[in-house]
This record gives C-alpha cells, sequence and structure tokens, in this order.
C-alpha cells in the first residue's frame, strides 16, 4: 500500500463547475497536510496547507482534513482553464519526510 | 515569483561530464532539500540538509553529491551520470526540518538531460 494516494486522473470538469480531488494516507501519526499545483514542466507551488480537521478555505480552493478517516480532499470552485495542472497532495508526520502522492490531473474545459 | 533560485535552468551533459546545480535562498530556512521528478510521476526525496549538516541520504547513487557551504546555499555535484538520471531537479527549503507544520518551497527546477 502505498503511503500517500491519489487518483491520477484525468479529472475532466467544466469551467465553472467545482473539481473535487482526494487524498488518502496510511500513517496516523501524520500532523500537515499539504497542496501544490504543478504545471507541466514546473516546479510545485504550494496552494494549501491545514494541520486540524475540517475546512480551510483560501479564495477559490477549500481544503478539508478528516484524520479519523485519514482523508484529505480539495475543492476547486468556479474552476478555469488556467486550474488545469497535477495536483500533488503532500503529507508529513512530525519530524519525518514530506510524502508525496502521486499526483492527479485536472482538465478544466472551456 | 519563487524566492529559491536554481541554476541552470537546462542542463545538457555526457556520460562523462562532471557539472555541478546550484540552489540558492535567502528566507532564513535552516532545511534545503534535493528531489528527483521524472515525467508523470512525484518528487522523489534524494538530500536533505539541516542546518548545513547532511540528515537524509535517501540511498543515492554516489554519482550524485550534495554539498552545503552555508545556510543559503546548496549544490548538487553531477559526475558519470547515466541517461537515465535524466530528470527535473528540484531544491527545496523550509524553516526547519522537524517542524510538522513547514511546507517546501520549491526552486523553478533545472531540466537535466544525460546524452
Amino acid at each position: 500500500q502505498k503511503e500517500v494516494e491519489q487518483n491520477s486522473g484525468p479529472l475532466s470538469v467544466p469551467e465553472g463547475a467545482i473539481a473535487s480531488l482526494n487524498c488518502t494516507y496510511s500513517d496516523r501519526g501524520s500532523q500537515s497536510f499539504f497542496w501544490y499545483r504543478q504545471y507541466s514542466g514546473k516546479s510545485p507551488e504550494l496552494i494549501m496547507s491545514i494541520y486540524s480537521n475540517g475546512d480551510k478555505e483560501d479564495g477559490r480552493f477549500t481544503a478539508q482534513l478528516n484524520k479519523a478517516s485519514q482523508y484529505v480532499s480539495l475543492l476547486i470552485r468556479d474552476s478555469q482553464p488556467s486550474d488545469s495542472a497535477t495536483y500533488l497532495c503532500a503529507v508529513r508526520a512530525a519530524g519525518n519526510k514530506l510524502t508525496f502522492g502521486g499526483g492527479t490531473r485536472v482538465l478544466v474545459k472551456p | 515569483d519563487t524566492e529559491v533560485t536554481q541554476t541552470p535552468k537546462h542542463l545538457v551533459m555526457g556520460m562523462t561530464n562532471k557539472k555541478s546545480l546550484k540552489c540558492e535562498q535567502h528566507m532564513g530556512h535552516r532545511a534545503m532539500y534535493w528531489y528527483k521528478q521524472k515525467a508523470k510521476k512525484p518528487p522523489e526525496l534524494m538530500f536533505v540538509y539541516s542546518y548545513e549538516k547532511l540528515s537524509i541520504n535517501e540511498s543515492v547513487p554516489s554519482r550524485f553529491s550534495p554539498e552545503c557551504p552555508n545556510s543559503s546555499l546548496l549544490n548538487l555535484h553531477l559526475h558519470a551520470l547515466q541517461p537515465e538520471d535524466s530528470a527535473l531537479y528540484l531544491c527545496a527549503s523550509s524553516p526547519t526540518r522537524s517542524s510538522y507544520n513547514s511546507p517546501l518551497h520549491f526552486g523553478n527546477g533545472t531540466r537535466l538531460t544525460v546524452t
């Protein structure tokens, strides 16, 4: 079992719709969770971090964390073509390295 | 614009060449990282430096040699690479290695091609 799992996609959503990305992790000691966006050929860019159960909103992005279910998600509201990218979920336990999921490719169609 | 600067942006080298990748950050971060990323794969951790000391080596072949001359600089020396080492090499930094809420800030990467 992989430590951090994501559906590879592609997740195809129409412009203006909500994109919903999911991530599960295996280490119950994980304490911090990050979502990175990566455009093709570019480096990962941090878009959200979340540390406690519940929702965290930042602009069109909402991260949701459920530690009991070992699940973290990212919602992108009012999706734009510029949101087309690969979204990487990353998980860290205290003092440990950051572990990345395989990434979900999102395609927003005009 | 990223606050972690990597040079060069692109590098083509032969299997007998020696080259170096450079990374610089001025955010006062005390942890610096090298990652390797192949196409359509997530970044893979290679090395971690914490307070200028090597703290993690993910069993990377010795043809990759990291160096941290000071708290702002991180180098990756390359020698006798193989074509399969062609990848995007990413440098990252964080305030500390052990703080659980420290996200990594990535540089723009060096696209390496080994011929």
